[in-house]
């Protein structure tokens, strides 16, 4: 199982950016998917989820109303499209794989740094 | 949506053990037995460790266990190796689709 996110970068605060994550070495539509984030020198923050089939989707406090997670099962991708982003949205995101309640696999992740 | 608690720092010797906690409430860690447990090295990815409360994935070494009592889960590492030296996150499954994660715990092998 391979995930590699891409996407991030220096965004303005009230930016919006793209972040992606391709899978590889799964069946991807068969698995629900995960965005997890990570401030610089902090713990980790669970961002968003998603079914397997972009059904249902869910969200933290944080980010509801802002951020929308979405995926594309025919490109084995998954994505998350980040509106009115704030500096305390900055830290590296990262995308897993959801198996039966755990985060089994992660990608290396993608640094996204809000600042003017 | 609240952090779950967990030890800044934590140390042992070489060889020795360290216990880290992880400190939840009765709708997190004390509702469900989906306790994760992540090692991470600097500017890495999370690696997963424990899962289920106490189920190790393929290639994880036994040094590695976990429990859980009440609102507290706990990953013990025996038989600290200097590869052991990284920072360890709790994650819990809290209904809903939804996750909490742990503050993390810096663990320092002596």
């Amino acid at each position: 199982v391979q995930l590699v996110e891409s996407g991030g970068g220096l965004v303005q605060p009230g930016g919006s950016l793209r972040l992606s994550c391709a899978a590889s070495g799964l069946t991807f539509s068969d698995y629900p998917m995960t965005w997890i984030r990570q401030a610089p020198g902090k713990g980790l923050e669970w961002v968003s989820h998603i079914s397997n089939t972009g059904g249902h989707t869910d969200y933290s406090d944080s980010v509801k109303g802002r951020f929308t997670i979405s995926r594309d099962n025919a490109k084995n991708s998954l994505y998350l499209q980040m509106n009115s982003l704030r500096a305390d949205d900055t830290a590296v995101y990262y995308c897993a794989r959801d198996y039966d309640f755990v985060c089994d696999y992660w990608g290396q992740g993608t640094l996204v740094t809000v600042s003017s | 949506q609240s952090a779950l608690t967990q030890p800044p720092s934590a140390s042992g010797s070489l060889g020795q053990s360290v216990t880290i906690s992880c400190t939840g409430t009765r709708s997190d860690v004390g509702n469900y037995n989906y306790v994760s447990w992540y090692q991470q090295y600097p500017g890495k990815a999370p690696k997963l460790m424990i899962y289920e409360v106490s189920k190790r994935p393929s290639g994880v070494p036994d040094r590695f266990s976990g429990s859980k009592s009440g609102n507290t889960a706990s990953l013990t590492v025996s038989g600290l190796q200097a590869e052991d030296e990284a920072d360890y996150h709790c994650s819990s499954y809290a209904g809903g689709n939804t996750y909490f994660f742990g503050t993390g715990t810096k663990v320092t092998v002596l």
